[in-house]
């Protein structure tokens, strides 16, 4: 098993717009999570998601926005981007207590 | 919400000598904490979870009720444990802003 997949890796978008971010989970696990980390900072909570239906949502406006797939990948998406959504975003998918995460991907939005 | 507070930012330590990072929270109940660990150009992944009670790369943290902490201790540090730490809560949604921790050969 490759663990939590994520792509792409990096990404450069330009200001307002819109970019899709996604995560496979670890085989057999149905929860996935998404975090934003900037530098210098712990993760910050956006999503989780279980069995497709959202179980959490953090402080985050709504052009940021989620959804989970009957295979249980997941996709990220924000709107309209900002220069202040360049962060590493984090997927982690979970079975029982632990989180499994992914490498990232990281966005630079100029 | 769950939430868990890390005191320290930056935290060095030289070989050999004893290191404990802290972990507070702030919600009541019966926690299940977690300690995350960032080793340069790795993933998060989990270092321990009160729980298992168990003594992972000598780190062992415990649950204190009455100071409602669960600090993360080593007797012994040694270069290869300099990295970031997040403390976790039982949800895992919000982390600890975290600890960058120096072992100093």
């Amino acid at each position: 098993d490759a663990g939590v997949t994520q792509s792409p890796t990096h990404l450069i978008k330009t200001r307002g717009q819109h970019v899709t971010l996604r995560c496979s989970p670890i085989s057999g696990h149905k929860s996935v999570s998404w975090y934003q980390q900037v530098l210098g900072q712990g993760p910050q909570f956006i999503f989780q998601y279980y069995e497709k239906e959202e179980r959490g949502r953090g402080n985050f406006p709504d052009r940021f926005s989620a959804r989970q797939f009957p295979n249980y990948s997941s996709e990220l998406n924000v709107n309209a981007l900002l220069l202040g959504d360049s962060a590493l975003y984090l997927c982690a998918s979970t079975e029982g207590a632990e989180a499994f995460f992914g490498q990232g991907t990281r966005l630079t939005v100029v | 919400a769950q939430r868990v507070t890390q005191p320290e930012k930056l935290l060095s330590v030289f070989k050999g000598a004893p290191v404990e990072l802290k972990c507070n929270y702030s919600y009541s109940g019966s926690p299940e904490l977690f300690w995350y660990v960032q080793y340069s150009r790795q993933r998060l992944q989990l270092l321990l979870r009160h729980i298992s009670r168990e003594s992972i790369k000598g780190f062992t943290a415990d649950l204190n009720k009455g100071e409602t902490s669960f600090h993360l201790k080593k007797p012994f540090a040694q270069e290869e444990d300099s990295a970031m730490y997040y403390c976790a809560p039982d949800d895992q949604f919000y982390f600890g802003t975290g600890t960058s921790l120096t072992v100093i050969p």
